[in-house]
């Protein structure tokens, strides 16, 4: 069964403090594992694709990276506005439905 | 560019009531996905379709739930003679072709009492 796991479930960061969010997955065949964040009260907002193991992506403060068994969501010197709900989604390659882990929720402090 | 757009972003149904939420997808997306979220729990996929088809429901509940998205219009989620346990948030995600990052929209949020 296509599966998604994510830790820490709660993170709790200083300003500036630098961490890794994790996700494992197990999938009939890696057809795409995507992150998303979203905060409260609204919908996931897409942040990277991955598609192969080694592949990287970078937006400002965030890196994402891919193994054949997990991903990581590197934050470098997070900011109060990091703070939300990370999420992980794995899609298999023989269907389109993303498959969700729970989620990492982040919290930044000043 | 507007994005997902889903409505009402709040629906209070009495039990026994029908529920409809809309989704008009991004502009030139032709790929529509509904996703379930329950309090603390993870979102769930419920269907996905395209224009006048039905691709796959393997998430959705076997009775009271269809889905359609027609030719002309947003696609609709209908949720016949709700129950308590239907209270969620409803996504709805777009995509302008298969294999590709899905956009989601702000959600409808329902509640049975």
């Amino acid at each position: 069964e296509d599966q998604v796991t994510q830790s820490p479930e709660a993170l709790r960061l200083q300003e500036g403090e630098s961490s890794s969010l994790n996700c494992s997955y197990t999938v009939s065949g890696l057809r795409g594992l995507f992150w998303y964040r979203q905060d409260p009260g609204k919908g996931p907002e897409f942040l990277f694709t991955l598609y192969s193991a080694g592949e990287e992506k970078e937006k400002e403060r965030l890196k994402a990276t891919l193994t054949k068994k997990e991903s990581f969501l590197h934050i470098t010197a997070p900011k109060p506005e990091d703070s939300a709900t990370y999420l992980c989604a794995v899609q298999a390659s023989n269907t389109d439905k993303l498959i969700f882990g729970t989620g990492t929720r982040l919290q930044v402090f000043p | 560019n507007a994005g997902v757009m889903q409505n009402p972003r709040h629906l209070v149904r009495r039990r026994g009531q029908e529920a409809r939420l809309r989704c008009s997808p991004m502009k030139g997306h032709s790929h529509v996905y509904w996703y379930r979220q329950l309090p603390e729990e993870g979102l769930k996929f419920m269907v996905y379709l395209q224009k006048e088809n039905i691709i796959d429901e393997s998430g959705m509940p076997k009775e009271r739930f269809s889905a359609e998205f027609p030719k002309e219009g947003p696609s609709i989620l209908r949720i016949q003679q709700v129950v308590r346990g239907d209270s969620a948030a409803y996504f709805c995600a777009s995509s302008p072709r298969t294999g590709y990052e899905q956009y989601f929209g702000p959600g409808t949020r329902l509640t049975v009492t």
